[in-house]
């Protein structure tokens, strides 16, 4: 079935920086990737839609210049966390379509645990 | 806002049946019903999903009744890895902002 990798897996790093997380299909191209993120104990919330080539659209309430997404290519996807802070960390989750047709199921990746000190 | 109902919890002995409800009755013609699973600390796996008809796969079996205004995931034989949070989301077409996560259902399998 399709497989989407996202790394890294976790990381821990300090307030201020920025950080960058991948979200790659290996099996597919995805003209359409997703980016969740999910606090604990709680459901997964749509961060943005990112296009191949196009730019990201981000949902309400998440800013932009702070989560910058790029989508370069069919099989690749990022997500960088600007100026990180504790609030930040959270678990942060991607996903792809495999296809355009209308009952696609999404495709998710392992997640990344993302700990601001 | 959230277009299915599921119980907050269920329990199930291991090697039995788990069956897990949901309702969507405000669904709509052309909606499909998809059912993914979140282990924890894990991204969600998507497990099936169906329009009207009944789906069976490798992993489960979804049951939609004829209103199509609630379903049921049945895993046949629960394993202590089947312990997860499943939810059951509608969604029409391919984009991501109809597809809501509700808070799920967290099934326990008890040994």
């Amino acid at each position: 079935g399709a497989v989407v990798s996202q790394h890294p897996s976790w990381v821990i790093c300090k307030s201020g920086t920025s950080v960058k997380i991948e979200c790659r299909s290996l099996d597919f191209q995805a003209t359409t990737m997703f980016w969740y993120r999910q606090f604990p104990k709680q459901s997964l919330m749509l961060m943005a839609t990112s296009n191949e080539g196009s730019k990201a659209t981000y949902e309400q309430g998440v800013e932009k210049d702070k989560f910058l997404i790029n989508h370069a290519s069919l099989t690749l996807s990022t997500l960088t966390v600007t100026s990180a802070h504790p609030e930040d960390s959270s678990f942060y989750i991607c996903s792809a379509l495999a296809a355009l047709e209308g009952n696609s199921p999404l495709h998710f990746g392992n997640g990344t645990r993302l700990t601001v000190t | 806002d959230a277009k299915t109902t599921q119980p907050p919890s269920m329990d199930c002995a291991e090697g039995r049946a788990a069956n897990l409800p949901c309702n969507h009755s405000t669904i709509s013609g052309n909606e499909y019903v998809y059912w993914y699973r979140q282990i924890h600390s894990q991204g969600p796996q998507y497990i099936i999903h169906g329009l009207k008809n009944n789906e069976t796969n490798e992993m489960a079996s979804l049951i939609i009744t004829e209103d199509r205004k609630s379903s049921t995931l049945i895993l046949p034989h629960a394993s202590l890895r089947d312990t997860a949070v499943y939810y059951c989301i509608v969604r029409v077409g391919t984009g991501a902002n109809n597809l809501f996560f509700g808070t799920g259902t967290r099934l326990t399998v008890i040994p």
